[in-house]
């Protein structure tokens, strides 16, 4: 089983800000990564660190922490934003790396 | 610009040992910055870490995989690869390779890990 645990799935209205939250025990130790999955496609690292995006991701994403809850935030969401969402980081050991299990993100 | 492309059989049979290999290109998979991973994905479900691996041979691996993995890299060729034994239908998934990249502090200690660039996935079915 995971180490973080992610809501299966989440719906917003074209336009509007949606926050997908990321949580586990090593968050408060590990910063979050983020990655958008496409049907068909290789997952595709949206964020990262304490809020950094790769070249060509739109600034509507964005990271956050708290406690051990990560969240990535999409601000003003687009059709295009509709995939599924997941979290990684290390686990409790520090030697392991752990995904979420995945949020699925409908834009309405 | 880096690019990764995993190849492979496409379909083991069960009890056999499945091979994929990763070919880098654009970048030295001997810079010693980074770790090369191998990750997969069931049909239907979410990402699995199978392990990691260093240029120097250094790697970490999943234990729910039960020591079933072996990875290498040839760096002669730009490769790493990847070999799991005893493959069930359990294992039948899109296997990805990726780049991983990790921040420390000042200290030593590790406070991010991310898979920057991932190759497009191969499909790898187990069935006789």
């Amino acid at each position: 089983s995971s180490e973080l645990t992610q809501d299966p799935a989440v719906s917003v209205a074209l336009g509007q800000t949606v926050r997908i939250t990321c949580q586990g025990d090593t968050l408060g130790s590990y910063y979050a990564s983020w990655y958008q999955q496409k049907p068909g496609q290789a997952p595709v690292l949206v964020v990262y660190g304490k809020n950094n995006r790769p070249s060509g991701i739109s600034d509507r994403f964005s990271g956050s922490t708290s406690g051990n809850t990560a969240s990535l935030t999409i601000t003003g969401a687009q059709a295009e934003d509709e995939a599924d969402y997941y979290c990684n980081s290390r686990d409790s050991s520090g030697d392991l790396v752990v995904f979420g299990g995945g949020t699925k993100v409908t834009v309405l | 610009q880096l690019q990764l492309q995993e190849s492979g059989p496409g379909l083991v049979k069960p009890s056999e040992t499945l091979s994929l290999t990763c070919t880098v290109s654009g970048d030295s998979i001997s810079r010693s910055l980074y770790y090369w991973a191998w990750i997969r994905q069931p049909p239907g479900k979410g990402l699995e870490w199978i392990g990691s691996i260093h240029y120097t041979g250094r790697t970490s691996d999943n234990p729910s995989l039960k020591s079933r993995v072996i990875m290498s890299v040839d760096t002669s060729k730009n490769q790493f690869s990847l070999k799991m034994s005893s493959v069930t239908a359990a294992d039948t998934a899109v296997y990805y390779c990726a780049r991983e990249q990790e921040d420390f502090y000042g200290s030593g200690t590790s406070y991010n890990l991310y898979f920057d660039y991932w190759g497009q996935g191969t499909l790898l079915t187990v069935s006789s």
